[in-house]
C-alpha cells in the first residue's frame, strides 16, 4: 500500500518557469489538499478537492492551479514560479476531515 | 491573534520525562487533530479528537471542547519522540484545517 505518493522529492526552477507537483494516493480517499510550510509558520492551505471534478481554493491560493479528473490524482501548477513560491509542499488525503490524515513525504521547491 | 495557539514552541526534556504539549483555538471546531513531523519533514497522523480522550502506547491525548483546549502527553519519552508536534483544528467549513505553528520537542538522553 503505496499511501500518498508526491513527486519530485526536490526541484530548483528559474523565475517565470511552470511546473507540475504530482500527488497521488491508492486509498480512494475522496479528501484531496496541498500545503505549503514556509519557516516560522504553520502549515497552509493552497488548494483542496472533496471529490473528482470538485476543487476549491484555501488560504494560499494566488499562482497556483489544480484538477481533479480522477480520484488518484491532485497535481499541483505552478504557472510562472515566482521566488516568494520557495517552499516545501505537502499534499495529503483522507475519507474526509473528520478522520485520519495521510500526507505525501513532502516536495522541496527553490525558485531563484 | 492566531487561530491555533501551541506552546510551548520549544520544549527540552531529558529521557524518561512526561511531556505536555498544548493547544489552544479560537474557533468552533469539528475535530482536532495532531501530527508529528521528524527532522526528515514526513507528517505523520497521531490522533483525531472530537471529545474525550485518545490512547496510543505513550501517547495520550485530550481534547476539553467548553475550554477550546487540547493536550498532548508523553509519557516515558525518549530520544525518538523528538520531532516537532503540530496541532490542527478542522473549523467546519468544507475543507479548512487550520494549524499552530508547532512544538519542537528534543529529547536529550
Amino acid at each position: 500500500n503505496a499511501g500518498v505518493t508526491q513527486t519530485p522529492k526536490f526541484q530548483v526552477l528559474k523565475t517565470g518557469q511552470s511546473m507540475t507537483l504530482q500527488c497521488a494516493q491508492d486509498m480512494n480517499h475522496e479528501y484531496m489538499s496541498w500545503y505549503r510550510q514556509d519557516p516560522g509558520m504553520g502549515l497552509r492551505l493552497i488548494h483542496y478537492s472533496v471529490g473528482a471534478g470538485i476543487t476549491d481554493q484555501g488560504e494560499v491560493p494566488n499562482g497556483y492551479n489544480v484538477s481533479r479528473s480522477t480520484t488518484e490524482d491532485f497535481p499541483l501548477r505552478l504557472l510562472s514560479a515566482a521566488p516568494s513560491q520557495t517552499s516545501v509542499y505537502f499534499c495529503a488525503s483522507s475519507p474526509d476531515l473528520l478522520n485520519t490524515i495521510y500526507f505525501g513525504e513532502g516536495s522541496w521547491l527553490t525558485v531563484v | 491573534k492566531n487561530e491555533v495557539e501551541q506552546s510551548p514552541q520549544n520544549l527540552t526534556a531529558q529521557e524518561g520525562e512526561f511531556i505536555t504539549i498544548n493547544c489552544s483555538y479560537s474557533v468552533g471546531i469539528s475535530a482536532l487533530h495532531w501530527l508529528q513531523q521528524h527532522p526528515g519533514g514526513g507528517i505523520v497522523s497521531l490522533f483525531m479528537l472530537s471529545s474525550g480522550k485518545k490512547k496510543h502506547g505513550r501517547l495520550i491525548a485530550t481534547i476539553n471542547i467548553q475550554e477550546k483546549h487540547s493536550s498532548l502527553h508523553i509519557t516515558a519519552s525518549h530520544p525518538r519522540d523528538s520531532a516537532v508536534y503540530i496541532c490542527a483544528v478542522h473549523g467546519g467549513s468544507q475543507g479548512n484545517l487550520i494549524f499552530g505553528k508547532g512544538t519542537k520537542l528534543s529529547v536529550k538522553p
